[in-house]
């Protein structure tokens, strides 16, 4: 079935880099994604949005990219904190109410 | 605003027992709640969504009869996990919609069956 899927399982980087976070996506209907942090035992927190119609959205310190072409998302995040050590996952949404994630990349900064 | 708590926040239970958990959003109303299941090192996947006033929608392969789900008002869903087997421990999260497509998630309960 379609799903959305990350490319990488682990990132490790070091304090004040910049970090960026790859996913594909598999359904082409999908118009509407999101990026969530979720840090250890905690409730997934909401980061960035893009909508289809778009291909790049700024946040503070963090920027997602969108490439429908190839069905690609990422997150870059600059200057990369200690406190951004988390695991990310990406999720589409399909169907409006149906959000999906992928398997998520752990991101891990060094001091 | 748009927070989405949960209750309890760990649970440990005997295996057969039932476990209650809540999810209340508590400072927007919320037709629509989504639970959750999340297994260490894995990613979430959608349990069933929950409608007010009507019966939650399940995803393919979720028992609904083990895992029952109320959603009884605007700000409160309720998961129920009957008959609990220890391989039902696993964290559950709920979410819940504000405004159109922002989905806010719960800090999610610990579920552990022994």
């Amino acid at each position: 079935g379609e799903s959305v899927g990350l490319h990488l399982p682990t990132l490790s980087v070091q304090e004040g880099d910049n970090s960026i976070i790859n996913c594909a996506y598999s359904n082409s209907a999908s118009d509407y994604f999101i990026w969530y942090k979720q840090e250890s035992g905690k409730g997934p927190q909401f980061i960035i949005d893009i909508r289809s119609n778009m291909d790049k959205r700024q946040g503070q310190r963090v920027t997602v990219l969108l490439n429908k072409t190839v069905k690609h998302l990422s997150l870059q995040i600059a200057a990369t904190q200690p406190g951004d050590s988390a695991v990310y996952f990406c999720a589409e949404n399909i169907n409006n109410n149906d959000m999906r994630f992928g398997a998520g990349t752990r991101l891990t900064v060094k001091p | 605003g748009a927070v989405v708590s949960q209750h309890p926040s760990w649970v440990i239970c005997k295996s057969g027992t039932s476990v209650k958990i809540e999810c209340r959003s508590l400072d927007f109303q919320a037709t629509t709640m989504f639970w959750y299941r999340q297994f260490p090192k894995q990613s979430l996947m959608l349990m069933a969504t929950s409608n007010e006033g009507s019966k939650a929608t399940y995803e393919q392969g979720v028992e609904k009869d083990k895992f029952l789900i109320n959603h009884a008002s605007l700000t409160l869903s309720t998961l129920t996990v009957t008959s609990a087997h220890p391989e039902d421990s696993s964290f559950y999260i709920c979410s819940a919609y504000y405004g159109s497509y922002e989905q806010y998630f719960g800090p999610g309960t610990r579920l552990t069956v022994t």
